[in-house]
């Protein structure tokens, strides 16, 4: 069945990057694109971007311009998150999900990656 | 870009039925789909719903779907109420003009 594989806890200091990795298995990568969302404890889901695993195409969302990067290697069928310039309210679950296309349903979820941001 | 408002948390005992609403703050709610996901505790979401009424293969159907053009709004609806029911309920749809994913607030659902 289709599986997303996301790579472990971060803990990182106010300034600095993290990146997350999301490996995909048991379907055609290039079929469907990703999408990133996070979830701030307590906190409802917020949508990150998206990017579409054919050909690289890039949504991100407008609070984030700037500081996050998407992209995907389909060599390894994975997907790749690539915050900056991180703050505390950075402080979140990050989950990777297949969206065929922008707009779509948000089919299949990765397990999250929790990713603390402090001093 | 629109916003989606969900009630903050709903309850109701097992058997009964229970409805949560999701109402689009701008722009007609059937110019594109919305979908449904449920968040347990510690866990991924998983889709309930999606284009409006539709179920996943899995979810039983005693989870269903609509949008009323007249209140602007999405519903879900759950019938049969299990205590494996008790989850976090998320709204979901597609700001088309400014190539956005919109989240509603979440709604918790207590069975008790």
């Amino acid at each position: 069945q289709v599986q997303l594989v996301q790579s472990g806890a971060e803990v990182k200091n106010p300034g600095a990057s993290v990146k997350v990795s999301c490996k995909a298995s048991a379907y055609t990568f290039t079929n469907y694109g990703i999408s990133w969302v996070r979830q701030a404890p307590g906190q409802g889901l917020e949508w990150m971007g998206w990017i579409s695993a054919y050909n690289g195409d890039t949504v991100y969302a407008q609070n984030l311009q700037g500081r996050v990067t998407m992209t995907t290697d389909t060599s390894t069928s994975t997907a790749y998150m690539d915050l900056r310039s991180l703050r505390s309210d950075d402080t979140a679950v990050y989950y990777c999900a297949t969206e065929q296309w922008l707009g779509s349903t948000l089919d299949y979820w990765g397990q999250g990656t929790v990713v603390t941001v402090s001093s | 870009n629109f916003m989606l408002t969900q009630p903050h948390s709903v309850s109701e005992s097992p058997g009964k039925t229970v409805t949560i609403s999701c109402t689009r703050s701008s722009g007609s709610i059937a110019s594109t789909y919305v979908q449904w996901y449920q968040q347990r505790p510690g866990s991924s979401p998983t889709t309930v719903i999606y284009e409006d009424n539709q179920r996943p293969s899995g979810v039983p159907d005693r989870f269903s779907g609509s949008i009323d053009s007249s209140s602007n709004s999405a519903s879900l609806t759950i019938s049969g109420l299990k205590t494996e029911d008790e989850a976090d309920y998320y709204c979901q749809s597609y700001d088309s003009s400014n190539l956005y994913v919109v989240f509603g607030g979440g709604t918790k659902l207590t069975v008790l």
